[in-house]
Parts: structure tokens; sequence; C-alpha cells
């Protein structure tokens, strides 16, 4: 059973170039959330994704905008980037509705913005 | 809005001793309430979660966590320490509103280091 999975693993980028970070759910699951983990700080939502809408969002600029497929994957764009964008981007993936279904968390993405 | 304070930013125990990683909340009303672990590089595996009902919760790995209403705290405890549980540990609260609990908000996570 497939968990969730993450591409790429570690990237590395120029300040106000845009990126795309990709997450497949785990097999089940049809949530996708993503979280951004700044070095020594626990992750901050960004924001959540269910029948390929945007459902709920942190406190994120519109800098910060996903999409999600048909077969529930998704995807973390961020454009214009800024060198405080550099962290460790974790996708999540659940059951929506299902109040017994935690979060399940990939290995994430390590952005660098240089 | 709900947030999650975790006191102690590096705990170090000795191989075999207790542990006790302390978290308290902030929520209005019932919270959903986590454990999470996150080893060097890698993302957050879930310890155990409270939802409702008993407030001991057992989880992985020889964990459990006790959810105190009065205290707003959720404490992981675990009887006896291996080397292998040096980690990066993070409380989490989500909002039992929503039906969902994919919008968590975390501590900033306590850093445990075991010695042998």
């Amino acid at each position: 059973d497939a968990g969730v999975t993450q591409s790429p693993t570690h990237l590395i980028k120029t300040r106000g170039q845009q990126v795309t970070l990709r997450c497949s759910p785990k097999s089940g699951h049809d949530t996708v959330s993503w979280y951004q983990q700044a070095l020594g700080q626990g992750p901050q939502f960004i924001f959540q994704y269910y029948e390929e809408e945007e459902r709920q969002r942190g406190n994120f600029p519109d800098r910060f905008s996903g999409h999600q497929f048909p077969n529930y994957s998704s995807e973390l764009n961020v454009n214009a980037l800024l060198l405080g964008d550099s962290a460790l981007y974790l996708c999540a993936s659940s059951l929506f509705g299902g109040e017994n279904s935690p979060l399940h968390f990939g290995n994430g993405t390590r952005l660098t913005v240089t | 809005a709900q947030s999650v304070t975790q006191p102690d930013i590096h705990i170090t125990v000795s191989e075999g001793a207790s542990l006790e990683l302390r978290c308290n909340y902030s929520y209005g009303a019932t919270p959903y309430l986590f454990w999470y672990v996150q080893s060097p590089g890698q993302g957050l595996q879930l310890l155990l979660k409270y939802f409702s009902g008993d407030t001991l919760v057992q989880g992985i790995k020889g964990f459990e966590a006790e959810f105190k209403r009065s205290q707003s705290s959720f404490n992981l405890r675990k009887p006896s320490v291996n080397w292998s549980d040096a980690a990066e540990y993070f409380c989490a609260v989500g909002s039992s509103n929503t039906g969902t609990a994919s919008k968590l908000t975390f501590g900033t996570g306590t850093r445990l280091q075991v010695t042998l």
C-alpha cells in the first residue's frame, strides 16, 4: 500500500522564479493538504483540496496556488519566489469528512531559494 | 484562533528512562489532538490521535497521551525510551467543526535526544 509520495525531493530556485511541487495521496484518500515547514519550526497549513476545489486556506499570499486532479493527486505552485519561501513543503492526504481519518504525510520537498 | 504550545524545545533522557513531552493547546470547543514524530529529513509520522471518548490514548511504538480538558493539555508519555526514539516531536490541534482534521495547527516541536 503506497503512502503519500512527493516529487521532487529537493529543488533549488532563484528569487522571482516559479516552482511546481507534486503529490500523490495515499491509496483510498481523496483529500490533499499542503504544509510549509521552515527550518526549526512546526508545519504551517497552506491549503486543502477536495473534489478539485480549494476548501480551506491558511494565511498564505496568493502567490501560493494549487490544483487537484481527478485522480486526487495535487500540485502546489509558488510564483515570484522569495528567499523566505525556502522550506520543506509537506503534502498530506486524508479522507474527507472522515472523523477518524488523520493526516498521512509524505517525506516532503526541500525547496531552496537563492 | 487555535494554538499549540510545546514549552520544551529540547529534552535529553537516558535510554530506558521514562519520558513526558508537554503540550498545551488553545481551542474553543472539543479539539482534535495529535502527536507526530519527525526524523531528520523525513515527513511526519502519526503517533496517536484523540478525537473523542477515552481520554487516555494509546499509540504506536509504546507511546500514550492523556487529554486533560481542565488543563488544556495533551502530554505524550513513554515508560521506557529507546535510542531509536530520538527525533522531533510535534503536537497538533485540529478543528472538530469542519468534520475533517486537515487544517492542523502545530506546535514548534520538542527535540528528543537519547543518551546511551
